[in-house]
């Protein structure tokens, strides 16, 4: 069922780094991608969805897919402390990477 | 976006009983979905369930262990049976961010802690 890599971390930087998040997915079908935001405790939240190829960006985020790669990044600019969690990736077809776990250290 | 609500958030259950969680949603979807996320693991898609029809089970995942209902738009549970260590686990409930179209995007609830002795 899992067909969506993604180095499960963790992952620490200080405060105002950009952080790079990725995954690898194996079949070339699917169209979206999302990336997920879970804090300790809590059921994961929409952060971004992109469609095929090409960048989104929202705010200090930006969503990246290389289909020829078949890559998925997220890079975080300015990281807060705030951004501290653990990010997913996902298919189209609900299916989810591992999770990275992310540290913004003040 | 779409409000839900799980109960219990949390229980510690003993070997061999079961337990019903219960996913309620504060607007009508056609599809729900059930997640597993055991500790420090990603989650694990247990079954879909469409209102009026049988839930549509994962690989892995069988209904007399995960059974499942659906009794309207709004309402959904899932009973974990017969619990053994191995199912200490948070079980999700999700629903698509589109109410009746399929777009991969989800929406979750906050989720509930099992754990069983």
């Amino acid at each position: 069922q899992k067909e969506v890599e993604q180095d499960p971390g963790p992952l620490s930087v200080p405060e105002g780094a950009i952080v790079s998040l990725n995954c690898t997915y194996s079949n070339s079908a699917f169209q979206y991608f999302m990336w997920y935001r879970q804090y300790s405790r809590k059921g994961p939240e929409l952060l971004m969805y992109t469609y095929s190829s090409g960048n989104k960006e929202d705010g200090r985020f930006t969503a990246q897919v290389d289909k020829s790669s078949k890559y998925i990044s997220l890079f975080i600019r300015d990281s807060q402390p705030s951004d501290s969690a653990t990010y997913l990736c996902a298919r189209d077809d609900m299916r989810f990477g591992a999770g990275t776990r992310l540290t913004v250290k003040p | 976006s779409a409000v839900i609500s799980q109960k219990p958030s949390r229980d510690i259950c003993q070997r061999g009983t079961s337990l019903t969680i219960q996913c309620q949603v504060d607007s009508q979807v056609t599809m729900m979905f059930w997640y597993r996320q055991q500790p420090g693991q990603s989650l694990t898609l247990i079954a879909t369930a469409n209102q009026g029809s049988e839930a549509t089970y994962e690989s892995g995942f069988v209904i007399d262990k995960f059974p499942i209902s659906r009794p309207n738009l709004t309402f959904s549970t899932l009973t974990v049976s017969n619990m053994s260590p191995e199912d200490s686990s948070i079980y999700l409930c999700s629903v698509p961010k589109g109410p009746n179209q399929y777009t991969g995007e989800l929406f979750f609830g906050e989720g509930s802690r099992l754990t069983v002795l």
